[in-house]
């Protein structure tokens, strides 16, 4: 079992691009959060899918969108990217009411 | 607001001597505690939670109410507990389970 793959790894982008981040969840979880995590802080909540639709969503505006598909992969699109949306985002996948199992992240810098 | 407060930033204790990390929380309902570790170049795994009563690799931790706290304990450090820990609360709404995770603390083992 891979457990949760998140791709890519590692992403540079410029100021007002728009970036699609991956996560392919653990064998048999059907529930996807994300997580952004700034340097020295820990990890905040973006939001949750289940069943392909957002369940929950944290402090974050609305240029942060997601997607699940029928697989239970997910998708995070940020849009019009700030300096400040540089961090960690983390995927983490769980049945609804589970553990969280985290994948290794994605680093995504803007310049 | 539910919010998780871990005081230290770094903590460095001996090999052999006693350990503890400290977590306080502020939450209005029945609060689900976590600790999750994060070992050098691996991903954030769960090491603890509060429901399960149980100890892992020698760590314990115990939910004070009164004093709304969740500290993390080993009695007798070793090198391998070198890592970045992050204590949670679980806050679930409409169904979806959100993570509050505090800033982390960085123990560091000396030999």
């Amino acid at each position: 079992d891979a457990g949760v793959t998140q791709s890519p790894t590692h992403l540079i982008k410029t100021r007002g691009q728009q970036v699609t981040l991956r996560c392919s969840p653990k064998s048999g979880h059907d529930t996807v959060s994300w997580y952004q995590q700034a340097l020295g802080q820990g990890p905040q909540f973006i939001f949750q899918y289940y069943e392909e639709e957002e369940r929950q969503r944290g402090n974050f505006p609305d240029r942060f969108s997601g997607h699940q598909f029928p697989n239970y992969s997910s998708e995070l699109n940020v849009n019009a990217l700030l300096l400040g949306d540089s961090a960690l985002y983390l995927c983490a996948s769980s049945l609804p009411r589970g553990p969280l199992h985290f994948g290794n992240g994605t680093r995504l810098t803007v310049t | 607001a539910q919010r998780v407060t871990q005081p230290e930033k770094l903590l460095s204790v001996f090999k052999g001597a006693p350990v503890e990390l400290k977590c306080n929380y502020s939450y209005s309902g029945s609060p689900e505690l976590f600790w999750y570790v994060q070992y050098s170049r691996q991903r954030l795994q769960l090491l603890l939670r509060h429901i399960s009563r149980e100890s892992i690799k020698g760590f314990t931790a115990d939910l004070n109410k009164g004093e709304t706290s969740f500290h993390l304990k080993k009695p007798f450090a070793q090198e391998e507990d070198s890592a970045m820990y992050y204590c949670a609360l679980s806050e679930i709404i409409q169904g979806a389970q959100k993570l509050v995770f505090g800033q982390g603390t960085r123990l560091t083992i000396n030999p």
